[in-house]
């Protein structure tokens, strides 16, 4: 079954703890990405990756990297989240035509 | 990318046909209309694409008008579970993008309610 997988689904930290939200898929995809979703605001591309080793900025990449080691996982790492960053998060693999999406990573920082 | 435009909300009866629609007035040569949906707070959804022609799957028609300038999805028999936010996007195919930042943009959507 295809699927991209995200974790943790939640998580609440703390000001300044670095953290990593891991995503995985299974079909093989060239193109991943991380999208943010936010009351009023909809849904925005963080970063995204076109192949291995190949990623950039999307439309709101501040305070987020990602690293694309191995075509399967596409992690996003927040090196000092802030309170600002408290959001949904979905990972996104995209094929031909067809992009499907993690079930998401519901992220508060304190 | 071409804009759309979405009504915010829409009710349907279950068992009835939902039609969503949306305008792309925009829209260029080799852009492809696409719908995702959303079901609360979970990861959107592909549901179908097109580029002119009507295109039918499993989960929805999608009727492009002949100038392409607007499109409607349907939903045959809406059930509860089809309740959600249904997006359509319009974007041209990766392999005309050049590669560049080719994510999807999604707009505000129109928010299905299926009553029962």
């Amino acid at each position: 079954e295809a699927q991209v997988t995200q974790n943790p689904r939640y998580l609440i930290t703390v000001t300044g703890k670095k953290l990593t939200v891991t995503c995985s898929q299974n079909m093989n995809h060239e193109y991943m990405s991380w999208y943010r979703q936010d009351p009023g605001l909809g849904l925005r591309q963080i970063y995204y990756s076109m192949n291995v080793e190949v990623t950039d900025k999307g439309d709101v990449p501040e305070g987020y990297k990602v690293s694309r080691k191995e075509k399967r996982n596409f992690p996003l790492i927040l090196e000092s989240p802030s309170p600002n960053q408290t959001s949904l998060y979905f990972c996104a693999s995209r094929g031909l035509f067809q992009a499907f999406f993690g079930q998401g990573t519901r992220l508060t920082v304190v | 990318d071409a804009k759309t435009t979405q009504p915010p909300s829409m009710d349907c009866a279950e068992g009835r046909a939902a039609n969503l629609p949306c305008n792309h007035s925009t829209i260029s040569g080799n852009e492809y209309v696409y719908w995702y949906r959303q079901i609360h707070s979970q990861g959107p959804q592909y549901i179908i694409h097109g580029l002119k022609n009507n295109e039918t799957n499993e989960m929805a028609s999608l009727i492009i008008t002949e100038d392409r300038k607007s499109s409607t999805l349907i939903l045959p028999h809406a059930t509860l579970r089809d309740t959600a936010v249904y997006y359509c996007i319009v974007k041209d195919h990766p392999m005309y993008s050049g590669g560049g930042a080719d994510g999807l943009t999604f707009g505000k959507g129109t928010h299905l309610i299926i009553q029962p």
